[in-house]
């Protein structure tokens, strides 16, 4: 069983269109963290909530961490080809350091 | 550079061999985090470093599985007797803090097939 459950594990979308991905568990979290990761390469930090009910916007992208801060919500505005990627939600949980788990990832492809 | 550095970036081996994979983190980073990343299973956490000492190593599958940080600096993943499920790309990551608010910077990894 997966400590934090992404969906959708795939998006395949147009060019304009929006787009949710969503980050859902039983467990309460200290803070969450969004990653894109793109081929080849490391994961590279979006975003971190830390505050329930908080939105963080970043250019076209919404991140929300749930008020229960059980959850969270990466929306996408417009999608653009460059927004392609793997992107994952990572939470930390009761240490004291940059202990990270991870949900399995969304592959997101934004055709022209 | 400025980043963090893994070699290598990509490692064939044959079942039963040892393997060996470095990180070299960003000049300063005192801690130092390994994780792997396997087809559909996301990232997880290996091992945790700050400055020399490894104070969680929970995440390490098995005994033959070891790591080890030197100087502050480099670190060394040493998988002994490679197995097929060891085949995944490992991450390596660095950070400039101690505890959970700093960033971690994330190397492009070492892909390992173990055939």
């Amino acid at each position: 069983t997966q400590l934090l459950e992404q969906s959708p594990q795939f998006l395949s979308i147009q060019e304009g269109e929006n787009l949710t991905v969503y980050c859902n568990s039983s467990s309460v979290f200290s803070s969450l963290q969004w990653y894109r990761q793109e081929p080849g390469e490391g994961p590279v930090l979006l975003v971190t909530v830390v505050t329930g009910g908080e939105v963080k916007k970043l250019k076209r992208l919404t991140f929300q961490f749930g008020d229960a801060r059980k959850d969270s919500s990466l929306h996408i505005t417009a999608a653009q080809p460059g927004d392609t990627g793997l992107y994952l939600c990572a939470a930390l949980k009761g240490t004291s350091y940059g202990k990270l788990t991870f949900g399995q990832g969304t592959i997101l492809t934004v055709h022209p | 550079g400025a980043g963090v550095s893994q070699s290598p970036s990509n490692k064939v081996t044959e079942k039963g061999k040892d393997v060996e994979l470095r990180c070299d983190p960003i000049s300063g980073h005192t801690a130092l985090y390994w994780y792997r990343q396997s087809l559909g299973q996301g990232l997880e956490f290996l091992i945790y470093f700050q400055g020399n000492s490894a104070p969680d190593k929970s995440g390490l599958p098995s005994d033959r599985f070891s790591a080890e940080r030197t100087g502050g600096s480099v670190s060394t993943l040493t998988i002994q007797r490679t197995q097929q499920e060891d085949s995944a790309v490992y991450l390596c990551a660095s950070s400039g803090s101690p505890d959970n608010t700093g960033e971690l910077f994330f190397g492009e990894g070492s892909r390992l097939t173990v055939l």
